[in-house]
């Protein structure tokens, strides 16, 4: 399982763009990027998963490079309900055993 | 769907007792997944299950911990007999293995588990 290295914690206000960096220099080729959110006495909640390049959704967006060694989990204007602990992780989606290792994570502060 | 429901929320023992934690998955997912939290491990996964059967129980910190799954609506978390250091946060999650591509985890809210 590729090891994953994010930011302990950073800090942003109400209505900015917050983007949060993930390195998995070890990444395998069948491994995918996923990344979780978790609110304090809450379990993760699954917010993007991505191969490559760019991915969307209603939440956030991921941008993943070529070299696919790293992935950015960019939030668009934050608000305070997006204080949680981002958890970006890496798994190979073909073996149908999606075993999740969750790294540290980091603690996002969204202030007023 | 009411999502991943765990019993008890909340538990506080006695060390030496034998605690269970219960999950009932969500309704048509075939894959089950048991974690712990803690401040010093962060988030562990201790075994999985599909269809029923465990297939990876290489978290499982010790054999005071076991695991069961009777039926796919109900799985089961024993520690017995309990310590203070097994005080954490359990977690059940369930997902349907669709054998490759996205297979998104449902998290229940969890079981705080406090042993004195």
């Amino acid at each position: 399982l590729a090891k994953t290295t994010q930011p302990i914690s950073m800090d942003s206000y109400e209505g900015q763009e917050v983007n949060i960096t993930c390195s998995h220099n070890n990444i395998a080729t069948n491994d995918y990027i996923t990344w979780y959110q978790q609110f304090p006495s809450q379990g993760p909640r699954f917010i993007i998963q991505g191969y490559k390049t760019k991915v969307t959704n209603e939440v956030a967006s991921l941008f993943i490079p070529a070299d696919r060694k790293s992935s950015t989990l960019s939030l668009p204007r934050v608000s305070l309900s997006d204080t949680a602990v981002y958890y970006c992780l890496v798994g190979d989606m073909n073996t149908g055993f999606q075993k999740l290792v969750f790294g540290t994570g980091t603690r996002l502060l969204v202030s007023p | 769907d009411a999502g991943v429901i765990q019993s008890p929320r909340h538990e506080v023992t006695e060390m030496g007792q034998e605690v269970t934690l219960r999950c009932k998955p969500i309704s048509g997912h075939n894959s089950l997944f048991w974690y712990r939290q803690t401040m010093m491990r962060g988030l562990e996964l201790l075994i999985y299950f599909n269809n029923n059967v465990p297939i990876d129980d290489s978290g499982m910190p010790e054999d005071r911990f076991s695991a069961k799954m009777p039926n796919a609506s109900f799985s089961t978390l024993k520690i017995q007999p309990s310590e203070p250091r097994d005080s954490a946060v359990y977690f059940c999650a369930s997902s349907f293995n669709r054998g490759q591509g996205r297979n998104e985890q449902f998290f229940g809210p969890g079981t705080r588990l406090t042993v004195l």
